[in-house]
């Protein structure tokens, strides 16, 4: 079946430090690929997509590329903030478009960000 | 806007109890998901549903149980609690076209 992979956190960065989380996935098919971003106490929010190969999603600073080839797609974001301190999920859709399956994760990046 | 509201955001119940976990889009999504998140792991699906009167299973639906009687609610049953159900869990809705947008989530604990 389909699955997501996600670096193990805790990641610790200091403020205006360059952020990369990798996520690599396993899917047959054309999958659509997400990043979401939790707080603490909250639900998950949608933070950037990519529904096809070469798409860049972009959101907030925040750039994740779908690479075919390597099935991966990569958090960045150049410069972070004590208020990025989050947990982040890589997801999959197993389709590009239309379908009703739930999404698939990764098992998040507890990322905190240090002044 | 709403979008995806859940009650309660906190229960504790004894082992053998029964609960509703409420869930109530105003989106007009046709796809609604229950999802539970354990600490550490990322987002199972337990259950969702592509319209009123339809729905499905997830990955770990054993010991839950669902409805869909109108297209803004989609209530997630249990009817033995049991220790093992003591996790997160997370309403969505959207889907398909559309990315899921998801409620801030109900915290239940099995004692």
């Amino acid at each position: 079946g389909d699955s997501v992979t996600q670096m193990e956190g805790p990641v610790t960065l200091s403020e205006e430090a360059f952020l990369t989380i990798n996520c690599t996935y396993t899917a047959t098919g054309y999958p659509s690929l997400f990043w979401y971003v939790q707080y603490p106490g909250e639900g998950l929010q949608l933070l950037l997509k990519a529904t096809k190969a070469d798409d860049k999603g972009s959101n907030k600073g925040f750039e994740a590329t779908y690479r075919k080839e390597t099935t991966s797609f990569h958090l960045e974001k150049g410069s972070v903030q004590v208020s990025d301190s989050a947990v982040y999920f890589c997801a999959l859709s197993p389709y590009s478009g239309g379908g009703a399956d739930g999404l698939t994760f990764g098992k998040g990046t507890h990322l905190i960000i240090q002044p | 806007n709403a979008g995806v509201t859940q009650t309660p955001k906190f229960r504790i119940l004894k082992i053998g109890q029964s609960m509703t976990l409420q869930c109530t889009q105003d989106m007009n999504h046709n796809y609604m998901y229950w999802y539970r998140q354990d600490p550490g792991m990322g987002l199972k699906l337990i259950y969702y549903s592509v319209g009123a009167g339809i729905t499905d299973k997830g990955e770990v639906p054993n010991g839950y149980n669902v409805s869909r009687s109108t297209t803004e609610d989609f209530p997630l049953r249990l009817e033995l609690a049991a220790p093992s159900q003591t996790s997160v869990y997370f309403c969505a809705s959207g889907g398909g076209n559309q990315p899921q947008h998801f409620g801030d989530g109900t915290r239940l604990s099995i004692l």
